[in-house]
């Protein structure tokens, strides 16, 4: 039961590189989401998507793309890395929109 | 708009302490609540949730939680706390009509010494 995966789980780039955070799930459920977690602010929503080829931004998108053209995969692209990104990126997903997430186990991303 | 507060920031207790989190949610309908934990280096897990019905819940490794819906809170408890309870712990509200985003409070650290 391999769940939710993320890949990779430490990175290091520098400002202005374009960095792309993949996310993979074998339950085939219809949501994804990408959060990130800083300190003080918990864990805050990114973008989600409710099906393939259907995403919604969430609370804090400014910076990033997702794209989803397959149920499983949903990656997370940082078009032009700022410090302010540097963050603990999660990936979770769900059957329906109103049932219980699951979560990857993060990515850490440090922009230098 | 929605918001979750959780009061406490660092909680340190030693083992066999009692333990209650608060958590507090601001949102004016039918809502459903979680209780994530993430411990040391890992990603977060399912302690519990609260969709409707007994609004005692109980979920692993001995955690429960009240709703109270008078007072908007969802607070964790656990009667005898271990080392290994030693973790961050997040509540989650999600208004239960379609579309509607899950939002976490900022987390509350925990530690227990032995």
């Amino acid at each position: 039961d391999a769940g939710i995966t993320q890949s990779p789980r430490y990175k290091i780039t520098e400002t202005g590189r374009q960095v792309t955070l993949m996310c993979h799930q074998t339950w085939s459920h219809s949501y994804m989401f990408w959060y990130r977690q800083d300190l003080g602010h918990g864990l805050r929503l990114i973008y989600y998507s409710a099906a393939a080829d259907i995403t919604d931004k969430g609370e804090v998108p400014d910076g990033y793309v997702v794209s989803r053209s397959k149920t499983e995969n949903f990656p997370l692209t940082l078009e032009s890395a700022t410090r302010s990104q540097t963050s603990v990126y999660f990936c979770a997903s769900s059957r329906e929109v109103q049932e219980t997430q699951y979560f990857g186990p993060g990515t850490r991303l440090l922009v230098l | 708009a929605q918001s979750v507060s959780q009061h406490n920031h660092h909680v340190i207790l030693s083992e066999a302490a009692s333990l209650e989190l608060g958590c507090n949610y601001s949102y004016g309908g039918t809502v459903n609540l979680f209780w994530y934990v993430q411990y040391p280096g890992q990603h977060l897990q399912l302690l519990l949730k609260y969709f409707s019905g007994d609004p005692l819940v109980k979920g692993i490794k001995g955690f429960e939680a009240e709703f109270i819906k008078s007072k908007f809170s969802f607070n964790l408890r656990k009667p005898s706390v271990q080392w290994s309870d030693t973790a961050e712990y997040f509540c989650a509200v999600r208004g239960n009509q379609a579309g509607t985003a899950l939002i976490f409070g900022k987390g509350t650290t925990l530690s227990v010494s032995s």
